[in-house]
């Protein structure tokens, strides 16, 4: 299949190991984020989200932080697995999307 | 259950002809989008439709771009006379809600026009 985000940044980490993903945002007034996944050849899977009136929230190995002072939106994945690998956007509201990170994990 | 379906997944086009990308979003979901995304970026903003009503249009890079949902369910993103600056991955998503209420979107796997 098609590859998607060539030149993207890239985290590296070993099976098992935490991952943390980072994206800064522009738009002070969003109030809603959301991270997808997006593999190759394949749409943007959403994974968790966020509205502005909260700092964190935990799904299943996902944690979202958001730090409104510093327009930054994180995802943490716990013990990260070979599925993982993919890449990852975050997006405000529905429409502006960051340009993604692209996770490898090594077996 | 059956997600947000696009066709064709391939599209190869010569620069001028016209093309026409389908989308068949979640049965019942109000808002459809439209995206592009080029080879190592993310999503861009397109357009938006809640049910047949295009609300927001303001991301079509051009008058040659048009979109419809003539009935408020299969939409159809139409790119007239294309030039190589067309070439990406034309990406659909729909949601339940409207795109006030803030819901995740479900996408569909793409159409990927390539422009000679």
């Amino acid at each position: 299949g098609e590859s998607v985000g060539l030149h993207l940044p890239t985290l590296s980490v070993q099976e098992g190991d935490n991952s943390i993903i980072n994206c800064a945002y522009s738009n002070s007034a969003s109030d809603y984020f959301i991270w997808y996944k997006q593999e190759s050849g394949k749409g943007p899977q959403f994974i968790i989200d966020i509205r502005s009136n909260m700092d964190k929230r935990q799904g299943q190995r996902v944690t979202v932080l958001l730090n409104k002072t510093v327009k930054h939106l994180s995802l943490q994945i716990a013990a990260t697995q070979p599925g993982d690998s993919a890449v990852y956007f975050c997006a405000e509201n529905q429409e502006r999307f960051g340009a993604g990170t692209r996770l490898t994990v090594k077996p | 259950g059956a997600g947000v379906s696009q066709s064709p997944r391939y599209k190869v086009a010569k620069r001028g002809q016209d093309v026409a990308l389908r989308c068949d979003p979640i049965s019942g979901h109000v808002s459809l989008f439209w995206y592009q995304q080029a080879l190592g970026q993310g999503p861009e903003f397109l357009t938006y439709f809640q049910n047949e009503a295009q609300l927001d249009k303001s991301g079509l890079p051009s008058d040659r771009f048009f979109a419809e949902r003539p009935e408020g369910s299969v939409s159809t993103l139409k790119i007239q006379r294309t030039q190589q600056e067309d070439s990406a991955v034309y990406l659909c998503a729909s949601s339940p809600r409207g795109r006030i209420n803030n819901s995740p979107l479900h996408f569909g796997n793409g159409t990927r026009l390539t422009v000679t």
